[in-house]
């Protein structure tokens, strides 16, 4: 069954420090999405991200975030300079878009800034 | 705005009995609702969903029937096993495209033999 893949699965940075989570959708899915899960408690919305714009963004994914899909298949998270309330799990989500509404998720990116 | 609200756990069962968690939602129109599945340090799994008014949803033996006039989407198995114990998360779409799912905050089942 087709998955979404995401690395690594396990990220630990200083504060302050730049990082990328990368994602590599299901490959005819049209619709892309992060969400963050801090530890314990419920899945936030980040944003999401279609005809390669974002189409919706929440108020925690503030200038310190951006996405990108530089490549076609990979879709990547970028936090500028990471503060220690951005330790959490990430994850990546795609849909088809095709009357299809199962959104698949990846294993996720655990995020520790130290 | 649209929400969703689910019962807080822990809950805690015996293996073979039966499970409802209770979800309830706040949406304009008819949204699309969901079940997902968390297990230990693991990602989330679509469990079930259901697009429209009373479409019953299923998968692995859990249900869950969408009912507009209550606005609630519980998730129910008859038969809990142990490799059941997991978090589980109600999501709604909002009617229209593609929209981002808005999660409860998720029920922990403990399933003991």
């Amino acid at each position: 069954e087709p998955e979404v893949t995401q690395t690594p699965s396990h990220q630990v940075t200083q504060m302050g420090q730049e990082v990328i989570l990368r994602c590599v959708p299901i490959s005819n899915h049209l619709y892309f999405y992060w969400y963050r899960q801090i530890l314990g408690q419920k899945v936030e919305f980040l944003v999401s991200f279609y005809n390669n714009e974002i189409s919706e963004k929440s108020e925690i994914f503030d200038d310190q975030f951006s996405v990108e899909r530089p490549d076609g298949s990979n879709f990547t998270l970028k936090i500028r300079s990471t503060k220690l309330e951005d330790s959490a799990m990430y994850f990546c989500a795609s849909v088809s878009g095709q009357g299809n509404y199962g959104y698949t998720f990846g294993s996720g990116t655990r995020l520790t800034v130290v | 705005g649209d929400s969703v609200t689910q019962m807080e756990g822990p809950v805690t069962l015996s293996e073979e009995a039966f499970l409802t968690i209770n979800c309830t939602y706040t949406a304009t129109g008819y949204p699309s609702l969901f079940w997902y599945v968390q297990y230990p340090g693991e990602g989330l799994q679509l469990l079930l969903k259901a697009t429209k008014a009373d479409d019953k949803g299923s998968n692995k033996g859990f249900e869950a029937t969408y009912r507009k006039e209550t606005t609630s989407f519980h998730l129910e198995k008859g038969s809990v096993q142990v490799s059941d114990s997991a978090v589980y998360f109600c999501a709604l779409k909002v009617a229209g495209g593609y929209n981002k799912l808005i999660f409860g905050a998720g029920t922990r089942l403990a399933v003991h033999p």
